[in-house]
Formats: C-alpha cells, sequence, structure tokens
C-alpha cells in the first residue's frame, strides 16, 4: 500500500526557472518529511525536511510548503540549474521506518 | 569521516540462486537499515538492525533476511532469486534506531537476476 503519492514522475525545467515536486500522504500520524535528492550512482541524500508545526521552511534554494489540512506537501526548486538535475524523493516518518515518494526524475536544460 | 560503505557495487545473479549484500555503517553508528529501490516503487523499507537485533521489518516475504554483527556491519541476504529482485539495494545508518532525520546512505548495490 503506497502511504506517500509523489508527482510528477518526470520532470523537464528550464535553467532558471522553478521545479515543482508534489507529494501527498494518508497517514496523519506522520511527523517528519524530508525530501532526499539521489544522483547517478550515488545513494539518496538528505536535502531538507520539515515538520507538521510549520507552513514552509527554505533553504538556499529549496523551500518546502507544507499543507497538513490537505495531507500534501511540497518541494519548489527556485532558479533551478543543471546541477538540480536528479531524482527527488519524498518520504514520511513517525518514529519508525521511511515511508518514501516514487520519485521524481528532474532534468534542468541549459 | 567515511561514509556508508556497501559491496558490492553489482552482482549479476541467475535464479534461484542465493545472495548476500555487505554494508559497513559510518563509525559510531549502531542502526542501519536496508531499502530496495526499483524504478516506479522508489524505495520500500526491508528491515531495520539495532546492536544486533532486528527492530522493525517490512512487507518483504522470507526470502529476504539479514543480520547485524558486534561492530554494527550488517549482512543481508536474498534466497531463491527471482527476476522481480532485480534492483539496488541501498543500506543506511544512523546513530540511534529509527533516528530518520540522520539517516545516511550507501551508494547502494545493483543486483541483476537473470
Amino acid at each position: 500500500q503506497q502511504q506517500v503519492k509523489q508527482s510528477p514522475q518526470s520532470l523537464i525545467v528550464q535553467k532558471g526557472g522553478i521545479s515543482i515536486i508534489n507529494c501527498a500522504y494518508e497517514n496523519t500520524a506522520f511527523d517528519y518529511f524530508p525530501w532526499y535528492q539521489q544522483f547517478p550512482g550515488k545513494g539518496p541524500a538528505l536535502l531538507i525536511a520539515i515538520r507538521p508545526d510549520v507552513s514552509e521552511k527554505k533553504e538556499g534554494r529549496f523551500t518546502i510548503s507544507f499543507n497538513k489540512s490537505a495531507k500534501q506537501f511540497s518541494l519548489h526548486i527556485m532558479d533551478s540549474q543543471p546541477g538540480d538535475s536528479a531524482t527527488y524523493f519524498c518520504a514520511a516518518s513517525r518514529t519508525d521506518k521511511l515511508i518514501f515518494g516514487t520519485g521524481t526524475r528532474l532534468q534542468v536544460f541549459p | 569521516k567515511a561514509g556508508v560503505t556497501q559491496t558490492p557495487r553489482y552482482l549479476i545473479k541467475t535464479r534461484g540462486q542465493q545472495v548476500t549484500l555487505s554494508c559497513s555503517p559510518i563509525s559510531g553508528h549502531r542502526s542501519v537499515s536496508w531499502y530496495q529501490q526499483t524504478p516506479g516503487q522508489g524505495l520500500q523499507f526491508l528491515f531495520e538492525y539495532f546492536s544486533e537485533t532486528q527492530r522493525n521489518k517490512g512487507n518483504f516475504p522470507g526470502r529476504f533476511s539479514g543480520r547485524q554483527f558486534s561492530n554494527s556491519r550488517s549482512e543481508m541476504n536474498v534466497s531463491t532469486l527471482e527476476l522481480g529482485d532485480s534492483a539496488l539495494y541501498l543500506c543506511a545508518s544512523s546513530l540511534f534506531s529509527g533516528d530518520n532525520e540522520k539517516l545516511f546512505f550507501g551508494s547502494g548495490t545493483q543486483l541483476s537476476v537473470l
């Protein structure tokens, strides 16, 4: 059972544009929502994370928007760069295992 | 400080065989988790070990098993391989069990079952 749904599956953005990836979750007990970035041949690495007591968190060009009532959260990448080309995974957890979304392959063209 | 090390990087096996994958966590980390990554399915949790004890288990058949040694190194075993077991197997380590906020992944072992 997929508890975290992620869209789109792939995304093509021009350099300087905004990349937006969306996730929706089902379990209201989740209290930690991270985003991971994975480059080819590498394991996922934590990019940014949020807890449900805030609606937005920004770190540099990366922002998480969180809508607790809609059970949705999204990653916004401002001024997207070719170096941002990677696969992005959202995830959710409470106290045990992380439940991951299916991933979004982002390609940023110059 | 060395990261999470997984060996081997690539494996090719045939159906029916068994395979053992190895993971060395970051020094000092006592929790090791295993994930299966396939296209379209994302990462799916297999199990977590902490202090040589399995603490949590995902929804995988009994053909998938693991263990952890006293030095925190972990191995994962898949018996009677099936074509659908072809995947990238990722290991992640953290200081404490369930510490999802400080989870570090290795580069994975790419398993191909022919």
